[in-house]
Protein backbone atom coordinates (compact mmCIF):
# COMPACT_ATOMS: atom_id res chain seq x y z
CA UNK A 1 0.00 0.00 0.00
CA UNK A 2 1.09 3.59 -0.57
CA UNK A 3 -0.24 6.76 1.12
CA UNK A 4 1.22 10.70 0.75
CA UNK A 5 1.13 13.50 3.22
CA UNK A 6 1.42 16.71 2.59
CA UNK A 7 1.90 18.79 6.15
CA UNK A 8 0.20 22.16 5.94
CA UNK A 9 -3.16 22.43 4.70
CA UNK A 10 -2.32 26.08 4.30
CA UNK A 11 0.83 27.90 3.20
CA UNK A 12 1.21 31.56 3.08
CA UNK A 13 4.36 33.08 1.70
CA UNK A 14 5.05 36.54 1.13
CA UNK A 15 5.23 37.90 -2.75
CA UNK A 16 9.75 36.90 -3.56
CA UNK A 17 9.83 34.70 -0.34
CA UNK A 18 10.79 30.92 -0.47
CA UNK A 19 7.98 28.33 -1.29
CA UNK A 20 8.31 25.13 0.34
CA UNK A 21 5.62 22.28 0.28
CA UNK A 22 6.13 19.22 2.01
CA UNK A 23 5.32 15.86 1.16
CA UNK A 24 6.09 13.03 2.56
CA UNK A 25 5.09 9.50 1.34
CA UNK A 26 5.29 6.04 1.92
CA UNK A 27 5.66 3.29 0.00
CA UNK A 28 7.08 -0.45 -0.27
CA UNK A 29 8.04 -0.49 -3.78
CA UNK A 30 10.56 2.48 -5.38
CA UNK A 31 7.84 5.18 -6.08
CA UNK A 32 6.86 7.68 -8.68
CA UNK A 33 6.34 10.88 -7.51
CA UNK A 34 4.51 13.75 -8.91
CA UNK A 35 3.24 17.61 -7.55
CA UNK A 36 -0.16 18.89 -8.99
CA UNK A 37 -1.03 22.37 -9.31
CA UNK A 38 -4.78 22.96 -9.34
CA UNK A 39 -6.05 27.22 -10.22
CA UNK A 40 -9.60 28.36 -8.43
CA UNK A 41 -12.13 26.08 -10.89
CA UNK A 42 -10.04 24.44 -13.12
CA UNK A 43 -8.35 20.79 -13.45
CA UNK A 44 -5.04 19.53 -11.94
CA UNK A 45 -2.05 20.26 -13.71
CA UNK A 46 1.11 18.32 -13.71
CA UNK A 47 3.85 20.80 -12.25
CA UNK A 48 6.97 17.80 -12.22
CA UNK A 49 7.22 14.14 -11.29
CA UNK A 50 10.18 12.13 -10.68
CA UNK A 51 10.12 8.62 -12.02
CA UNK A 52 13.92 7.38 -12.37
CA UNK A 53 17.32 9.25 -12.36
CA UNK A 54 18.21 12.82 -11.35
CA UNK A 55 16.65 13.08 -7.85
CA UNK A 56 16.57 16.64 -8.43
CA UNK A 57 13.83 17.26 -11.07
CA UNK A 58 12.49 20.87 -12.35
CA UNK A 59 9.26 22.05 -13.13
CA UNK A 60 7.06 24.47 -14.82
CA UNK A 61 6.89 27.99 -13.45
CA UNK A 62 9.91 27.79 -11.63
CA UNK A 63 9.73 25.24 -8.95
CA UNK A 64 11.15 21.94 -7.96
CA UNK A 65 11.29 19.48 -6.11
CA UNK A 66 14.07 16.49 -4.66
CA UNK A 67 13.45 12.80 -3.87
CA UNK A 68 14.98 12.13 -0.62
CA UNK A 69 14.35 8.20 -0.36
CA UNK A 70 16.42 8.14 3.29
CA UNK A 71 13.39 10.89 4.53
CA UNK A 72 11.17 9.22 2.31
CA UNK A 73 9.95 12.95 0.88
CA UNK A 74 9.61 14.74 -2.12
CA UNK A 75 9.28 18.21 -0.76
CA UNK A 76 8.25 21.41 -3.93
CA UNK A 77 10.50 24.45 -3.54
CA UNK A 78 10.67 28.00 -5.55
CA UNK A 79 12.99 30.30 -4.91
CA UNK A 80 10.90 33.31 -5.17
CA UNK A 81 7.09 33.60 -4.63
CA UNK A 82 4.95 34.85 -7.55
CA UNK A 83 1.12 36.43 -7.44
CA UNK A 84 0.37 33.91 -9.78
CA UNK A 85 1.59 31.17 -7.72
CA UNK A 86 -1.39 31.31 -5.41
CA UNK A 87 -2.94 27.73 -5.92
CA UNK A 88 -3.53 24.33 -4.65
CA UNK A 89 -0.60 21.72 -4.66
CA UNK A 90 -1.23 18.39 -4.79
CA UNK A 91 1.36 15.62 -4.20
CA UNK A 92 0.85 11.89 -5.28
CA UNK A 93 2.54 8.45 -5.67
CA UNK A 94 2.64 5.61 -7.46
CA UNK A 95 4.68 2.10 -7.67
CA UNK A 96 5.22 -0.37 -9.96
CA UNK A 97 2.67 -2.36 -7.75
CA UNK A 98 -0.46 -0.37 -7.80
CA UNK A 99 -0.81 0.00 -11.86
CA UNK A 100 -0.89 3.24 -13.12
CA UNK A 101 -3.21 3.93 -9.63
CA UNK A 102 -2.32 7.38 -8.34
CA UNK A 103 -2.79 7.95 -4.53
CA UNK A 104 -3.04 11.70 -3.73
CA UNK A 105 -2.09 13.81 -0.69
CA UNK A 106 -4.93 16.10 0.84
CA UNK A 107 -3.45 19.12 -1.04
CA UNK A 108 -1.80 22.29 0.34
CA UNK A 109 -3.39 25.97 -0.75
CA UNK A 110 -0.99 28.58 -1.21
CA UNK A 111 -1.45 31.82 -0.45
CA UNK A 112 0.67 34.87 -1.53
CA UNK A 113 0.85 38.16 0.17
CA UNK A 114 1.81 41.42 -1.49
CA UNK B 1 -4.30 18.56 -29.61
CA UNK B 2 -5.16 15.88 -26.91
CA UNK B 3 -7.05 16.64 -23.82
CA UNK B 4 -10.07 15.47 -21.86
CA UNK B 5 -13.13 17.56 -22.14
CA UNK B 6 -15.86 17.95 -19.28
CA UNK B 7 -18.65 19.18 -20.02
CA UNK B 8 -20.84 21.17 -18.63
CA UNK B 9 -18.61 23.53 -16.97
CA UNK B 10 -21.81 24.59 -14.54
CA UNK B 11 -24.61 22.17 -13.93
CA UNK B 12 -27.56 23.28 -11.66
CA UNK B 13 -29.74 19.67 -10.59
CA UNK B 14 -32.77 20.11 -8.51
CA UNK B 15 -33.37 17.15 -5.66
CA UNK B 16 -34.74 14.18 -6.93
CA UNK B 17 -33.15 14.45 -10.82
CA UNK B 18 -30.29 12.44 -12.10
CA UNK B 19 -27.73 14.11 -13.80
CA UNK B 20 -25.45 12.93 -16.43
CA UNK B 21 -21.49 14.17 -16.64
CA UNK B 22 -19.82 14.40 -19.57
CA UNK B 23 -15.96 12.68 -20.11
CA UNK B 24 -14.42 12.73 -23.29
CA UNK B 25 -10.79 12.01 -24.05
CA UNK B 26 -8.62 11.82 -27.43
CA UNK B 27 -5.27 11.00 -25.97
CA UNK B 28 -6.15 7.23 -26.90
CA UNK B 29 -5.66 6.24 -23.28
CA UNK B 30 -6.89 3.01 -21.58
CA UNK B 31 -7.80 4.09 -17.85
CA UNK B 32 -10.30 7.08 -16.53
CA UNK B 33 -10.87 8.14 -13.48
CA UNK B 34 -13.71 10.26 -11.77
CA UNK B 35 -13.01 12.40 -8.75
CA UNK B 36 -15.33 14.63 -6.04
CA UNK B 37 -13.66 17.56 -4.54
CA UNK B 38 -15.04 18.97 -1.79
CA UNK B 39 -13.51 22.42 -0.21
CA UNK B 40 -11.07 21.35 2.23
CA UNK B 41 -11.48 17.83 1.56
CA UNK B 42 -8.53 16.70 -1.73
CA UNK B 43 -9.74 14.30 -4.17
CA UNK B 44 -12.27 11.70 -3.61
CA UNK B 45 -12.12 8.89 -6.09
CA UNK B 46 -15.59 7.85 -7.25
CA UNK B 47 -14.95 5.15 -9.96
CA UNK B 48 -12.54 4.06 -12.22
CA UNK B 49 -11.87 2.23 -15.33
CA UNK B 50 -8.56 0.47 -16.79
CA UNK B 51 -10.51 -0.53 -19.85
CA UNK B 52 -13.48 -0.42 -21.78
CA UNK B 53 -16.38 -2.26 -20.87
CA UNK B 54 -15.27 -2.82 -17.14
CA UNK B 55 -14.92 -0.31 -13.96
CA UNK B 56 -14.20 -0.34 -10.24
CA UNK B 57 -15.88 1.50 -7.67
CA UNK B 58 -13.92 4.14 -5.74
CA UNK B 59 -13.94 5.32 -2.49
CA UNK B 60 -17.39 7.11 -2.63
CA UNK B 61 -19.21 5.26 -5.32
CA UNK B 62 -22.73 5.06 -3.31
CA UNK B 63 -25.37 6.99 -5.22
CA UNK B 64 -23.31 7.57 -8.37
CA UNK B 65 -22.92 5.32 -11.69
CA UNK B 66 -20.75 5.04 -14.80
CA UNK B 67 -20.48 3.56 -17.69
CA UNK B 68 -17.36 2.63 -20.46
CA UNK B 69 -18.73 1.46 -23.67
CA UNK B 70 -16.81 3.58 -25.46
CA UNK B 71 -12.40 3.97 -24.78
CA UNK B 72 -12.65 7.97 -25.56
CA UNK B 73 -15.94 8.25 -23.20
CA UNK B 74 -16.65 7.67 -19.38
CA UNK B 75 -19.66 9.64 -18.49
CA UNK B 76 -20.66 10.01 -14.70
CA UNK B 77 -24.40 9.55 -13.28
CA UNK B 78 -24.97 11.49 -9.95
CA UNK B 79 -28.68 9.76 -9.14
CA UNK B 80 -31.23 10.85 -6.21
CA UNK B 81 -29.44 8.76 -3.88
CA UNK B 82 -26.45 11.11 -3.61
CA UNK B 83 -27.71 13.08 -0.72
CA UNK B 84 -25.42 15.60 -0.98
CA UNK B 85 -24.54 15.85 -4.46
CA UNK B 86 -23.26 19.45 -4.44
CA UNK B 87 -19.26 19.33 -5.33
CA UNK B 88 -16.76 20.16 -8.37
CA UNK B 89 -16.10 17.15 -10.50
CA UNK B 90 -13.09 15.80 -12.11
CA UNK B 91 -12.34 13.68 -14.66
CA UNK B 92 -9.03 12.62 -15.54
CA UNK B 93 -7.08 9.75 -17.85
CA UNK B 94 -4.24 8.00 -18.04
CA UNK B 95 -1.83 5.49 -20.15
CA UNK B 96 -2.76 1.75 -19.19
CA UNK B 97 -0.43 -0.25 -17.18
CA UNK B 98 2.19 1.99 -17.09
CA UNK B 99 2.78 3.82 -13.49
CA UNK B 100 5.28 6.59 -14.21
CA UNK B 101 2.65 8.24 -16.58
CA UNK B 102 0.70 10.15 -14.24
CA UNK B 103 -2.66 11.54 -14.86
CA UNK B 104 -4.47 14.07 -17.57
CA UNK B 105 -7.08 15.98 -15.87
CA UNK B 106 -10.15 17.15 -17.67
CA UNK B 107 -11.75 21.10 -16.41
CA UNK B 108 -14.13 19.83 -13.82
CA UNK B 109 -17.99 20.28 -13.89
CA UNK B 110 -19.65 21.93 -11.03
CA UNK B 111 -22.62 20.36 -9.71
CA UNK B 112 -24.88 22.84 -7.33
CA UNK B 113 -27.87 20.80 -6.00
CA UNK B 114 -31.18 24.21 -6.28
Amino acid sequence: AQSVTQLGSHVSVSEGALVLLRCNYSSSVPPYLFWYVQYPNQGLQLLLKYTTGATLVKGINGFEAEFKKSETSFHLTKPSAHMSDAAEYFCAVSANNAGNMLTFGGGTRLMVKP
Amino acid sequence: DGGITQSPKYLFRKEGQNVTLSCEQNLNHDAMYWYRQDPGQGLRLIYYSQIVNDFQKGDIAEGYSVSREKKESFPLTVTSAQKNPTAFYLCASSRGGISNYGYTFGSGTRLTVV
